[in-house]
């Protein structure tokens, strides 16, 4: 599975976008990039899963690189309640499925009044 | 739509005790899985099923035990506990292959004494 890379911690403000970014040097052909979201107390949520280019929800946004050596998570004009640990996860959906899931330590993201 | 649940949320044991944590799914998913959180840590692991019949060994599996009688119920067996085994214990569901989006339950806070 392939090693990813994620700032530890990162402070913002109500209503600013927090672009969090992780690293996957050697993401392989079949990996997709998948973000999970973790409020202290309880299990992690699945957010946005994605191969190339850009992927939306009504959550939030995952932009990936031609090279998809990297993925930024983008949140947009973030509240009180998104203070949580996010995870990025690499992995190939057909051998992983959703039971074999590697988690790095995430980024804690700290959203201040 | 209950989801994933857990119990107990909390839980206390003596060195060398033995105990049960059950984990219930209401979706028909055919993957379970269990993971242990230490503080400031990501995910790890334990042991994961496909199916009814089949599990599987993950990463830190050593301590536990696991059965999967049915496609709802996957209980976690701690045989004998020790205190390296103090931590949060989460199971999780997906739909089966190709599919990452798992579903976690609210987690059981595990203290060995």
């Amino acid at each position: 599975l392939a090693k990813t890379t994620q700032p530890i911690s990162m402070d913002s403000y109500e209503g600013q976008e927090v672009n969090i970014t992780c690293s996957h040097n050697n993401i392989a052909t079949n990996d997709y990039i998948t973000w999970y979201q973790q409020f202290p107390s309880q299990g992690p949520r699945f957010i946005i899963q994605g191969y190339k280019t850009k992927v939306t929800n009504e959550v939030a946004s995952l932009f990936i690189p031609a090279d998809r050596k990297s993925s930024t998570l983008s949140l947009p004009r973030v509240s009180l309640s998104d203070t949580a640990v996010y995870y990025c996860l690499v992995g190939d959906n057909l051998k992983a499925a959703g039971n074999k899931l590697t988690f790095g330590g995430g980024t804690r993201v700290l959203v201040k009044p | 739509n209950a989801g994933v649940t857990q119990t107990p949320k909390f839980q206390v044991l003596k060195t060398g005790q033995s105990m049960t944590l059950q984990c219930a799914q209401d979706m028909n998913h055919e993957y379970m899985s269990w993971y242990r959180q230490d503080p400031g840590m990501g995910l790890r692991l334990i042991h994961y099923s496909v199916g009814a019949g089949i599990t599987d060994q993950g990463e830190v599996p050593n301590g536990y035990n696991v059965s999967r009688s049915t496609t709802e119920d996957f209980p976690l067996r701690l045989l004998s506990a020790a205190p390296s085994q103090t931590s949060v214990y989460f199971c999780a569901s997906s739909r089966g292959l190709g599919d990452t989006e798992a579903f976690f339950g609210q987690g059981t806070r595990l203290t060995v004494v």
